[in-house]
């Protein structure tokens, strides 16, 4: 109930190509759905966030992609750049209840 | 000031060794966290304290004492450490509005990689 399932645990996408990340959750009382960016060596840096009551958030070459009743949701990465290569973390959080992470996904964009 | 400053960056301790691992912001948080990462996990959520308090503790050891002196600083202190605890230590802060934390954004520092010999 409490689980973000997060695939694909590895990617590697083409220089200007597209980057897609899935996240799907259960508990229907999360509220926030936030994706981490994080470089090896350093804490995770919030990406871009969305809330249920839209379907869809853009910033920059970033775009967040909510389906409220499929229960996923995902993240797109528009013209991926060698510097997007980091690891991603999807999560999910409620009001009341603490932040639950997805396992990550390794990007590697080839040059 | 957006940042979550902490420190030291690196630390190398024995396992009867006593150390602290600090964490700072200045963005007026009131909830402030530790989580413990290894490599190539998700962050773990370790202690949440909100306006000082602890309010949540994720069944960690004894050996690790969380200690918020103010609003602003987040201290971890370490004693008899064993080698699977090394790891990426991570502090966060968010915002606090009333009885709830306002999730909309938790900032993270950029960690002290703890390694215990």
């Amino acid at each position: 109930q409490q689980q973000v399932k997060q695939s694909p645990q590895s990617l590697i996408v083409q220089k200007g190509g597209i980057s897609i990340i899935n996240c799907a959750y259960e508990n229907t009382a999360f509220d926030y759905f936030p994706w981490y960016q994080q470089f090896p060596g350093k804490g995770p840096a919030l990406l871009i966030a969305i809330r249920p009551d839209v379907s869809e958030k853009k910033e920059g070459r970033f775009t967040i992609s909510f389906n409220k009743s499929a229960k996923q949701f995902s993240l797109h990465i528009m013209d991926s750049q060698p510097g997007d290569s980091a690891t991603y973390f999807c999560a999910a959080s409620s009001r009341r209840d603490k932040i639950i992470f997805g396992k990550g996904t390794r990007l590697h964009i080839l040059p | 000031d957006t940042e979550v400053t902490q420190t030291p960056k690196h630390l190398v301790m024995g396992m009867t060794n006593k150390k602290s691992l600090k964490c700072e912001q200045h963005m007026g948080h009131r909830a402030m966290y530790w989580y413990k990462q290894k490599a190539k996990k998700p962050p773990e959520l370790m202690f949440v304290y909100s306006y000082e308090k602890l309010s949540i503790n994720e069944s960690v050891p004894s050996r690790f004492s969380p200690e918020c002196p103010n609003s602003s600083l987040l201290n971890l202190h370490l004693h008899a450490l064993q080698p699977e605890d090394s790891a990426l230590y991570l502090c966060a802060s968010s915002r606090y509005k009333g009885t709830q934390v306002l999730n909309t954004e938790a900032f993270f520092g950029q960690g002290t990689r703890l390694t215990v010999v």
